[in-house]
């Protein structure tokens, strides 16, 4: 299975500051298509999840443009460029190149 | 506008069976791919399969195999969740997830409580 470990655990952020969260991938999670399937998830507290990111860099619909994806391979980061109040979560990274489907650990963002 | 609506909390002694509801609304159901993901209390997010709403293929992690069943009804837009051999640490809150590409939607989630 694809284990994907992110950092850090817990991100206490100024408002207006920026944020970062890095995703690492146990195996390259690029696709036989040459396409990367890895997606950023949040979950703001007591809320469903909700897709943020998917195929590395490609931004939701609906989603502000604070948020942005990076990365290749297996090195993976979501950053967020001023962090808001409403940004308040856990965020998860998920891999969708192999079967089974998995999640990181996530990142508790909070603000300082 | 598309909505996911699930099946309501449940409440299982150790060893039943459960089954969970996703209804879809306005939209074409069999574009769709849905995964089924779970959060036990506290924790983080937990895949636990997906099913093509367009020919019923299904792929579920091996931990999970034999105990877990998805289906879909085509006619009423619904996607199904059977998890049997229930046990505490089955109890979670259960999320059903539609995707196709640029589309991604999630249901409420449904509590599913496992307690003798």
């Amino acid at each position: 299975d694809a284990v994907l470990t992110q950092s850090p655990l817990s991100l206490p952020v100024t408002l207006g500051q920026p944020a970062s969260i890095s995703c690492r991938s146990s195996q390259s999670l690029v696709y036989r298509d040459g396409d990367t399937y890895l997606n950023w998830f949040q979950q703001r507290p007591g809320q469903s999840p909700r897709r943020l990111i998917y195929k590395v860099s490609d931004r939701d619909s609906g989603v502000p443009d604070r948020f942005s994806g990076s990365g290749s391979g297996t090195d993976f980061t979501l950053k967020i460029s001023r962090v808001e109040a409403e940004d308040v979560g856990v965020y998860y990274c998920m891999q969708g190149t192999h079967w089974p489907r998995t999640f990181g650990g996530g990142t508790k963002v909070e603000i300082k | 506008q598309v909505q996911l609506v699930q099946s309501g909390a449940e409440v299982k002694k150790p060893g039943a069976s459960v089954k969970v509801s996703c209804k879809a609304s306005n939209y074409t159901f069999l574009s769709y791919g849905i995964n089924w993901v779970r959060q036990a209390p506290g924790q983080g997010l937990e895949w636990m399969g997906w099913i093509s709403a367009y020919n019923g293929d299904t792929k579920y992690p091996q931990k999970l195999q034999g105990r877990v069943t998805m289906t879909t009804d085509t006619s009423t837009s619904t996607a199904y969740l059977e998890l049997m051999g229930l046990r505490s640490d089955d109890t979670a809150v259960y999320y059903c997830e539609l995707i196709s590409g640029a589309f991604d939607l999630w249901g409420q989630g449904t509590m599913v409580t496992v307690s003798s």
